[in-house]
């Protein structure tokens, strides 16, 4: 049982290239999220879905875009990256509200912007 | 909007000792979370509180939950070494869609 899966687990990019992040979960959940984590910041949330073919913005959406074509898996895009993104990208999911058993997450995505 | 707060961001604690972690937020809530995060880790979850009185314990770590004083408190009972790491509080809002917001983070280091 896999839980959530994030590819690539790190990656360098230079201002302007653009990347995608790809989270698959094999526990059937409906909600889908994904985080940044920036020192001293916690995590804040960039985009969710609560279903396939659902997007929403989170607390910090812009720079960022977000797919769910299957309901298993949840892309996060950055069309033309910035140093500002420089970041570590967690994705979650969790059946149809965190309710009593919260989030599972995966791994992270380490990414720097040079 | 929800806000949470963490204290104190960073402790440092010699083994055997006791401490408290805070964890407070604006807004009314419907559960609490705490996760652990060892460094360059994922978060995993350590307790989830549903209810005012709520009280949960794993090991040397009991989590509590205050919802009319919005506060929940992460006791650690005679440090271990192993305890170190950063943990996390997180909150729901109140009706509709359930977002969860977290607090900073609390590093805690512990000194053998």
């Amino acid at each position: 049982n896999a839980g959530v899966t994030q590819t690539p687990k790190f990656r360098v990019l230079k201002t302007g290239q653009s990347m995608t992040l790809l989270c698959a979960q094999d526990m059937n959940h409906e909600y889908m999220y994904w985080y940044r984590q920036d020192p001293g910041m916690g995590l804040r949330l960039i985009h969710y879905s609560v279903g396939e073919g659902t997007t929403a913005k989170g607390e910090v959406p812009d720079g960022y875009n977000v797919s769910r074509l299957k309901k298993q898996n949840f892309l996060l895009g950055l069309e033309s990256a910035a140093p500002s993104q420089t970041s570590v990208y967690f994705c979650a999911s969790s059946h149809r509200a965190p309710g009593s058993y919260g989030y599972t997450f995966g791994s992270g995505t380490r990414l720097t912007v040079v | 909007e929800l806000k949470v707060e963490q204290n104190p961001l960073f402790l440092s604690m010699q083994e055997g000792k006791n401490y408290t972690i805070y964890c407070n937020y604006s807004t009314t809530s419907d559960r609490l979370y705490w996760y652990r995060q060892d460094p360059g880790k994922s978060l995993e979850s350590l307790f989830v509180l549903l209810s005012n009185g709520a009280v949960k314990q794993e090991g040397r770590l009991m989590a509590s939950l205050d919802t009319k004083a919005r506060l929940s408190t992460l006791h650690i009972t005679a440090a271990v070494h192993d305890l170190s790491a950063t943990y996390f509080c997180a909150v729901t809002n109140s009706g509709g869609y359930q977002k969860v917001t977290f607090g900073t983070g609390t590093k805690l280091q512990v000194i053998p």
